[in-house]
């Protein structure tokens, strides 16, 4: 149990145009779900928290307007990536969770290239 | 603000060895500690929790401690493979349910 998929796993993009990741729990719902950056050889980079219904808690110096999170339903999460700029380009992962506090499930993570 | 620093950054070992990974966090008021493992360009696997109330959890030839009140966890991994090379991240669970993590060690397993 407990699985997460994230789809599409590898997205190309021009630059200037809008992105759309799909993170999703397979087999439990999650009542609360999280999105994460990592660049080349760094760690992972808490971008946001959603929870299921309400309004997406954004980390210091993440940009709301660029990074739109929706969590629309208890198996669902997804993030855009609008006007995306090659800067962006980068792996994202999103992970699940039953309650904010439980043990996490990782997505296998989406590479994004912008171009 | 919690910090969490993973010593040392990368390791290569000859198969067969026992290792351990260290990481360290700055803040003790957290509610759990995990261990992952990340294979290049691929997602996170869990490999242990641990809740802060306990000392340390077991799977097969891996074995994590906590000692919240020094701010430290280790990976012990047990006759080490060349299957185990891969990235391992710590992460600490901070009691408003962000996971903050390490830079990671990059473990090499030689056959």
């Amino acid at each position: 149990g407990a699985v997460v998929s994230q789809h599409p796993s590898r997205v190309i993009c021009k630059s200037g145009t809008s992105v759309k990741i799909e993170c999703r729990s397979l087999d439990f719902q999650a009542t609360t779900m999280f999105w994460y950056r990592q660049f080349p050889k760094k760690s992972l980079m808490l971008m946001a928290t959603s929870n299921e219904g309400s309004k997406a808690t954004y980390e210091q110096g993440v940009e709301k307007d660029k990074f739109l999170i929706n969590h629309a339903s208890l198996t669902l999460s997804t993030l855009t990536v609008t006007s995306a700029h090659p800067e962006d380009s980068s792996f994202y992962i999103c992970s699940a969770s039953r309650e904010r506090l439980y043990e996490q499930y990782f997505g296998p993570g989406t590479r994004l290239t912008v171009t | 603000k919690q910090e969490v620093t993973q010593i040392p950054a990368a390791l290569s070992v000859p198969e067969g060895e026992n290792l351990v990974l260290n990481c360290s966090f700055t803040d003790s008021a957290i509610y759990n500690l995990q261990w992952f493992r990340q294979d290049p360009g691929k997602g996170l696997t869990s490999l242990l929790l641990i809740q802060s109330s306990q000392r340390e959890q077991t799977s097969g030839r891996l074995n994590a401690s906590l000692d919240k009140s020094s701010g430290r966890s280790t990976l012990y991994i047990a006759a080490s493979q060349p299957g185990d090379s891969a990235t391992y991240l710590c992460a600490v669970n901070n009691q408003g349910g962000k996971l903050i993590f390490g830079q990671g060690t990059e473990l090499s397993v030689k056959p």
